[in-house]
């Protein structure tokens, strides 16, 4: 079955700094979902990215969906506290088949910000 | 209602007990996902409905697990003689369908504990 990586599994930074995180999956997608997930919740969409190549940003957060359609970046600019959490990516593949609606995820980055 | 609503959000039972989860979609969302959460892992899916029909039932663990949702809106997923080994956070998402490509909105799902 498809399988996404997520790397890294953790981050420890200082606030202000970038952060970047990475997917790459052995199947081709057609959508590429990033979310966040505070402790005690439910993951929160951040972007989502629909064509090979698009560049999408969202405040501080910048996503790209690879040209080879298999893979994906999230970026966070000037990192500031309220960023700590745990952050997934998530492919859907393509129409056709009984296993279009679901969402593949990958495993998850943990993300530490000290002020 | 203004987002995705999940019922109990703790449940801590007994092995060998049966535990039904409920999930309220977002009004007019006629998708619904069930996706299952073990600690400190990512998500994996379970099954999902487009109105009351379930295309792809293939991630359900074992034929303990049945899902049902009636009149295209509440779903409840059951789980027969309950195992140590379901105890995790059961994640319900909703989209307005399966085949527009719009993202999964997630409810906070429920923290099932089997003792």
């Amino acid at each position: 079955g498809q399988q996404l990586n997520q790397s890294p599994q953790s981050m420890f930074i200082q606030e202000g700094e970038d952060v970047s995180m990475n997917c790459t999956s052995s199947s081709i997608f057609n959508t590429w979902l990033w979310y966040k997930q505070d402790p005690g919740e439910g993951p929160v969409l951040l972007i989502a990215l629909y064509k090979a190549g698009e560049l999408t940003s969202n405040g501080r957060l910048t996503a790209q969906f690879g040209i080879t359609r298999k893979d994906s970046f999230l970026n966070i600019s000037a990192s500031i506290p309220s960023d700590v959490g745990i952050y997934f990516c998530a492919g859907q593949l393509p129409p056709g088949g009984t296993s279009y609606g679901k969402l593949t995820f990958g495993q998850g980055t943990i993300l530490t910000v000290h002020p | 209602g203004a987002g995705v609503s999940q019922s109990p959000s703790n449940k801590v039972t007994e092995k060998g007990k049966d535990v039904e989860l409920r999930c309220d979609p977002i009004s007019g969302h006629t998708a619904l996902y069930w996706y299952r959460q073990s600690l400190g892992q990512g998500l994996e899916f379970l099954i999902y409905f487009q109105g009351n029909s379930a295309p792809d039932k293939s991630g359900l663990p074992s034929d303990r697990f049945s899902a049902e949702r009636t009149g295209g809106s509440v779903s409840t997923l059951t789980i027969q003689r309950t195992q140590q080994e379901d105890s995790a956070v059961y994640l319900c998402a909703s989209s307005q369908t399966v085949w527009s490509n719009q993202p999964q909105h997630f409810g906070d799902g429920t923290r099932l504990s089997i003792l």
